[in-house]
């Protein structure tokens, strides 16, 4: 089946520092990817809609200052978390729609904000 | 409004027992619907796509029902494992909109030998 990759799987940063997190389709194209954050059992949320070529779309709540989002070709999407705090330590997950009309998720990402 | 609700909440059963998870949804307009596994500190991985027509589908030890007119899922797991143990994702798919899944809280799923 289809397989999205995310890296890096977890990172540590000091707080006020920025982190970015990619997430590659590594075997068909996405024009749309999505970015969840999951906190301890919780369900994901939705973060923000990535379309290649063209903003995100953030969900209402959302900083788009803070989460930004960059979909550079169809098969990379980024995430940096900027002047990060350790309310923003979490798991992010990303998926890509891909064959058959199946949301495929990446294995996520732990971020730890000291 | 769009919701998805799971029950239970969380479960644990003994290895080699079956188990059924439910799904409740009152997502419209209805396109799929799927069952996710998701591992601790792991992305879901997809087990099994249900749309309308389809009342049942099986992947291996997993079976999931759709009743598309009460609006609810089941998952039912065979013979448990204890690699089975995870959460148990449903997630709803409507027609429209251009990110259009629904998420239900998840099942967690505790196999102990």
């Amino acid at each position: 089946g289809a397989v999205v990759s995310q890296h890096p799987s977890r990172v540590i940063c000091k707080s006020g520092t920025s982190v970015k997190i990619e997430c590659r389709s590594l075997d068909f194209q996405a024009t749309t990817m999505f970015w969840y954050r999951q906190f301890p059992k919780q369900s994901l949320m939705l973060m923000a809609t990535s379309n290649e070529g063209s903003k995100a779309t953030y969900e209402q709540g959302v900083e788009k200052d803070k989460f930004l989002i960059n979909h550079a070709s169809l098969t990379l999407s980024t995430l940096t978390v900027t002047s990060a705090h350790p309310e923003d330590s979490s798991f992010y997950i990303c998926s890509a729609r891909g064959p058959p009309e199946t949301q495929y998720f990446g294995p996520g990402t732990r971020l730890l904000v000291l | 409004k769009n919701q998805v609700e799971q029950s239970p909440q969380s479960l644990i059963i003994l290895e080699g027992k079956n188990c059924t998870l439910q799904c409740n949804y009152t997502v419209s307009p209805f396109s799929n619907l799927r069952w996710y596994k998701q591992d601790t500190g792991r992305g879901p991985v997809s087990l099994t796509i249900m749309t309308f027509s389809e009342n049942t589908k099986s992947n291996g030890r997993y079976t999931a029902t759709l009743d598309a007119d009460t609006k609810q899922s089941s998952l039912h797991i065979t013979a448990s494992q204890l690699s089975d143990s995870a959460s148990y994702i449903c997630v709803v798919s409507s027609r429209i909109g251009a990110n259009n899944l629904f998420f239900g809280t998840g099942t967690r799923l505790t196999v102990i030998p």
